[in-house]
């Protein structure tokens, strides 16, 4: 079966680092999305990762290595505003997205 | 652009009734999707389009039913209404190709009763 795992919840400190990950098993793999959810809100877009590596876009970086099944998001001089789940999805063989549950992120001040 | 808009945001349903959920984007984008979000559970694709006329099933389409007449809208039907169809909705869209995200409208609570 496909699976992609994440930890339920996380808790930081406002201006701290934190990391989130994600391991995945699915049927073939053609890319690797993290998606941003404010509670009682859609999804939006963060990141794309199809090769091993790391990709950075401002406060918020994504690795992935494909041989490990594993990537996570780098959340960096974190913000109140930065409370919300944070969704890890893989497009597998069929190029449908295999979403992960989401993990909550806590900010404290 | 408005993006992808989604009515209702809110519906109460009792069980056996029928509703349409309606999606409506204005991105010009052909692939358009269905999903549902339980509580503690990842998105699950319920229905997705790669264009006008065409739609697929996705991995929990029983119980539901779409079509695609137009590029801009993608209903969801709802048939016999069941509990278990309980949840948030949601409708995307995107351009083809796999490297493209997808943009999601703002979602529509359904409860069944």
């Amino acid at each position: 079966g496909q699976n992609i795992d994440q930890p339920t919840e996380m808790t930081a400190t406002e201006g701290a680092i934190v990391q989130i990950n994600c391991t995945y098993q699915t049927s073939g793999f053609n890319g690797l999305f993290w998606y941003q959810q404010h509670a009682g809100e859609a999804p939006t877009f963060l990141s794309y990762n199809v090769l091993d590596g790391l990709e950075e876009k401002g406060r918020f970086s994504s690795f992935l290595s494909r041989s490990k099944g594993y990537s996570y998001l780098l959340l960096k001089e974190l913000q109140m505003k930065d409370s919300a789940s944070y969704l890890c999805a893989v497009r597998d063989s069929n190029y449908q997205l295999i979403w992960g549950a989401g993990t909550k992120l806590i900010i404290k001040p | 652009n408005a993006g992808v808009t989604q009515t209702p945001k809110f519906r109460i349903l009792k069980i056996g009734q029928s509703m349409t959920l309606q999606c409506t984007q204005d991105m010009n984008h052909n692939y358009m999707y269905w999903y549902r979000q339980d509580p503690g559970m990842g998105l699950k694709l319920i229905y997705y389009s790669v264009g006008a006329g065409i739609t697929d099933k996705g991995e929990v389409p029983n119980g539901y039913n779409v079509s695609r007449s137009t590029t801009e809208d993608f209903p969801l039907r709802l048939e016999l209404a069941a509990p278990s169809q309980t949840s948030v909705y949601f409708c995307a869209s995107s351009l083809p190709g796999l490297t493209y995200e997808q943009y999601f409208g703002p979602g529509t609570r359904l409860t069944v009763t």
